[in-house]
């Protein structure tokens, strides 16, 4: 099984600033890597996929970088709404995907 | 526009049963394989069973095995996910989900194990 493994599993950041977080995979994923943001009560929402695609309507402040074992997205300036938790998942390797246990954004 | 949505979560006792469903709408279930994912309260996000595309095959991760048992009706484009033999620790949102270049995610539905 891959293991992914998120950094930090807090991440304190007042809103403007930029946010970086980390995701490694314990082997090569290639760039089938995704990234998800939950807030209380909600579905994950799919960011990025494709380690570097944005999806659809959402902002430009989040990207992310990558491929093989080391991923990272940034939020490059920071707004209220961007407060939650954020999973990587791998799904290079079907059907046993995996996801990291998650970094929260919090309030500084 | 491809959707998802579960259904048939609820408070069940330990041992008991329940099937899930998930209706897809925008894509074709026979042509794609589908998976389930789970979250239990306040933890992260784990698999438990995937299906092939043409239906031939399937998987279930290790805690699941031998008790959940996922198949598809494609008539009706649903997937489901028998769970039996419920253990409290299978407390959890359940989701479908699916990789069609984009991966897409139902709203999940809530399964409660407790007596």
């Amino acid at each position: 099984e891959i293991v992914m493994t998120q950094s930090p599993a807090t991440l304190s950041v007042s809103p403007g600033e930029r946010a970086t977080l980390s995701c490694r995979a314990s082997q090569s994923v290639s760039s089938n890597l995704a990234w998800y943001q939950q807030k209380p009560g909600q579905a994950p929402r799919l960011l990025i996929y494709g380690a570097s695609t944005r999806v659809t309507g959402i902002p430009a402040r989040f990207s992310g970088t990558g491929s093989g074992t080391e991923f990272t997205l940034t939020i490059s300036s920071l707004q209220s709404e961007d407060f939650a938790i954020y999973y990587c998942q791998q799904y290079n390797h079907w059907p046993t995907w995996t996801f990291g246990q998650g970094t929260k954004v919090e309030l500084k | 526009e491809v959707q998802l949505e579960e259904s048939g979560g609820g408070l069940v006792q330990p041992g008991g049963s329940l099937r899930l469903s998930c209706a897809a709408s925008g894509f074709t279930l026979s042509s794609n394989a589908m998976s389930w994912v789970r979250q239990a309260p306040g933890r992260g996000l784990e698999w438990v069973s995937a299906i092939s595309g043409n239906g031939g095959s399937t998987y279930y991760a290790d805690s699941v095995k031998g008790r959940f048992t996922i198949s598809r009706d494609t008539s009706k484009n649903t997937l489901f996910l028998q769970v039996n033999s419920l253990r409290a620790e299978d407390t959890a949102v359940y989701y479908c989900a699916i990789k069609i270049t984009v991966l897409y995610w139902g709203q999940g539905t809530l399964v409660t194990v407790s007596s």
